[in-house]
């Protein structure tokens, strides 16, 4: 069974740039998560989806990130304009419906200049 | 916000022995899980224990959570070097984990 895919792996942009990263779930998982891990901490929930629609984006910035899962499936995750507070790994993860354990991908490790 | 701590923050030992990493948090949950994350790499699951559980096995891992004092302890075995890597504890409380800061592992062979 293929793991959680995230793409790129990493992307170096400068501030003021939009930057895109990509995910898709482990098949079958209607659950998909988008975290943020800076340096030395643990990861911290942005979105939460169930199929297509976004269940918990109480903790997205939502004047610069959006995300969306077109078709409850891959998920895209936006920032525009990047700033250089942006710079961190972020995680996608997945998991089935009744299920507690979340599966991770290797995440994108982005930094802004 | 971040409701695990982990103690400590970071653990160094030579092959072969035991590795104990402590998790305190706030809230009441439904379950606490466990995590591992080796560098540039994302989590991997180790184990969930539920709150109605006070104790449990995987292989060389030990888990222990006391509700009444909000807290977790995870317990390496006959370390090994492969097990060099940050632990990170997860809180659940209901469709939703929060994780603490982590501890990192340095196992020397």
């Amino acid at each position: 069974e293929a793991g959680v895919v995230q793409s790129p792996r990493y992307k170096i942009i400068e501030k003021k740039q939009p930057v895109a990263f990509w995910c898709n779930p482990i098949s079958g998982h209607n659950t998909l998560y988008w975290y943020l891990q800076n340096l030395g901490q643990g990861p911290e929930l942005l979105i939460r989806y169930e199929n297509e629609e976004a269940v918990d984006d109480s903790q997205l910035p939502k004047d610069r990130f959006s995300a969306e899962r077109l078709k409850g499936v891959d998920s895209t995750l936006k920032i525009q304009p990047a700033e250089l507070g942006d710079s961190a790994v972020y995680l996608c993860a997945s998991s089935s419906g009744g299920q507690d354990t979340q599966y991770f991908g290797p995440g994108t490790r982005l930094t802004v200049l | 916000s971040q409701q695990g701590e982990e103690d400590p923050q970071a653990l160094s030992i030579q092959e072969g022995e035991n590795a104990t990493m402590n998790c305190s948090y706030k809230t009441s949950i439904n379950n606490l899980q466990w995590y591992r994350q080796n560098s540039g790499r994302g989590l991997v699951h180790l184990i969930l224990i539920r709150s109605n559980e006070r104790e449990k096995h995987s292989g060389r891992l030990r888990v222990t959570l006391d509700t009444s004092k909000k807290s977790s302890s995870l317990l390496i075995t006959a370390s090994r070097a492969a097990d060099t890597a940050s632990y990170f504890c997860a809180t659940d409380s209901g469709n939703k984990l929060v994780f603490g800061a982590g501890t990192i592992l340095r196992v020397k062979s």
